[in-house]
């Protein structure tokens, strides 16, 4: 599967609203959909699985939604750290594969 | 707290062999439900998935790396390996080392523990 991210860049301001997209070639089986997020330098780390579970720790600032092929990173009035490279990943199908990643950088 | 550690040579000649060790603590590898996975990420690029083995010792490869990759276990030392051979300039990345979440229905993961990662870079 395919999974193709847009837009490949959002600039946004603190305390906006950022929606990231991510796109299955085909359906993703059982909504087996995870976001992580990747600060420079630094590890991804999980924000989402199951397209729509928070992991431990993640602030309810983000919320993922979706199913088949179509699916939402919702992240509500950002903050400064939330300025990063977000990357969705399906394990609903072999092989597991990753999206080309959105970087969401400051307005 | 899980802890994962990659350690390794830096800088790998071309047409040599890439290796790397993972070492866990906090938790164990044999614990079930879990795979122990190696991904990279070349500079400014996306994460490519390389291999794991799972708790049980069953070892999956990508299917375009399968030829050079080798996933080890070292479960007395709670640690894990990745041989890469004959590398070449496009295997040079970031190495992470990391713990899946897997279904023992299809084999899939997501990651919910990453390494720090480790640079590795293919020169002469």
């Amino acid at each position: 599967i395919v999974l193709t991210q847009s837009p490949g860049t959002l600039s946004l301001s603190p305390g906006e609203r950022a929606t990231l997209s991510c796109r299955a070639s085909q359906s993703v089986s059982s909504r087996y959909l995870a976001w992580y997020q990747q600060q420079p330098g630094q590890a991804p780390r999980l924000l989402i699985f199951g397209a729509s579970n928070r992991a431990t720790g993640i602030p309810d600032r983000f919320s993922g939604s979706g199913s088949g092929t179509d699916f939402t990173l919702t992240i509500n009035s950002l903050e400064p750290e939330d300025f990063a490279v977000y990357y969705c990943q399906q394990y609903g199908n072999s092989p597991v594969t990753f999206g080309q990643g959105t970087k969401l950088e400051i307005k | 707290q899980l802890q994962l550690q990659e350690s390794g040579s830096r800088l790998v000649r071309p047409s040599q062999t890439l290796s790397l060790t993972c070492v866990v603590s906090g938790a164990s590898i044999s614990n079930g439900g879990y795979s122990w996975n190696w991904i990279r990420q070349p500079p400014g690029r996306g994460l490519e998935w390389i291999g794991y083995i799972y708790h049980s010792g069953n070892i999956y490869y990508s299917p375009s790396l399968k030829s050079r990759v080798a996933i080890s276990v070292e479960r007395s030392k709670n640690q894990f390996s990745l041989n890469l051979t004959s590398v070449t300039a496009a295997d040079t990345a970031v190495y992470y080392c990391a713990r899946g979440v897997t279904n023992p229905y299809n084999n899939n993961w997501y990651i919910d523990n990453w390494g720090q990662g480790t640079l590795v870079i293919v020169s002469s």
